[in-house]
């Protein structure tokens, strides 16, 4: 699979727009880019996924690099409630059995009052 | 969305025994996820139980250790069997309902194991 680095930790002030970045130099013509995010104490959800165009969504954008190798998930204006650890996530398909999702170690997103 | 239960949410365990974990899907979905998430770290997908057929397991997780059921399309179990402290983990699952290109969680079952 191919790998995605984040960095460990990140922090916000509330209110505040928060651009959480990842790399994925090796990602694959195929590769689609999911974003998960785990609260404290409570299982991932999803927040975005995209393949080449910029996607926006009602939780999130994800800004994708022209040659593939980078992206960006941009929360518009942070809340307390968007303290999580937020993982960028590589798979070979959006849907069926190409998705499979292998997490990383994410970047612990802090957001200050 | 799809809304998932699992049950116990936790149980403290003694080595050498076994627990089974149900996960119970709202929906019916073809594809169902489980993970284990240990202490500090994040998710490491243990197999993918799709009904009807045999689950795949990944590597470093293997059958006898770890027997997965898929009765039908809403329902799943895992069993941790034999178990020793090093499977003291948070189990979830998860499914892709066909109508959504993204996988929903459970809320995970936190495992100790004595």
């Amino acid at each position: 699979d191919a790998k995605t680095t984040q960095p460990n930790s990140m922090e916000s002030n509330e209110e505040e727009p928060v651009h959480l970045p990842c790399n994925h130099s090796t990602i694959s013509g195929t590769d689609y880019i999911h974003w998960y995010r785990q609260l404290p104490s409570q299982g991932p959800e999803y927040v975005i996924h995209g393949l080449t165009s910029n996607v926006n969504n009602r939780m999130a954008s994800l800004a994708i690099a022209e040659d593939r190798k980078s992206s960006t998930l941009i929360l518009h204006r942070a809340t307390l409630r968007d303290a999580a650890v937020y993982y960028c996530i590589l798979s070979l398909g959006s849907g069926g059995s190409n998705y499979k999702l292998t997490f990383g170690k994410g970047t612990l997103l802090t957001v200050n009052p | 969305s799809a809304v998932i239960s699992q049950k116990p949410s936790r149980d403290i365990c003694q080595r050498g025994t076994s627990l089974t974990i149900q996960c119970q899907v709202d929906s019916q979905v073809t594809m169902m996820f489980w993970y284990r998430q240990q202490p500090g770290q994040s998710l490491t997908l243990i197999a993918t139980a799709n009904q009807g057929s045999e689950a795949t397991y990944e590597s470093g997780f293997v059958i006898d250790k770890f027997p997965i059921s898929r009765p039908n399309l809403t329902f799943s179990t895992l069993t941790v069997s034999n178990m020793s402290p090093e499977d003291s983990s948070i189990y979830l699952c998860s499914v892709e309902p066909p109508w959504k290109n993204e996988q929903f969680f459970g809320p995970g079952t936190r495992l100790t194991v004595l």
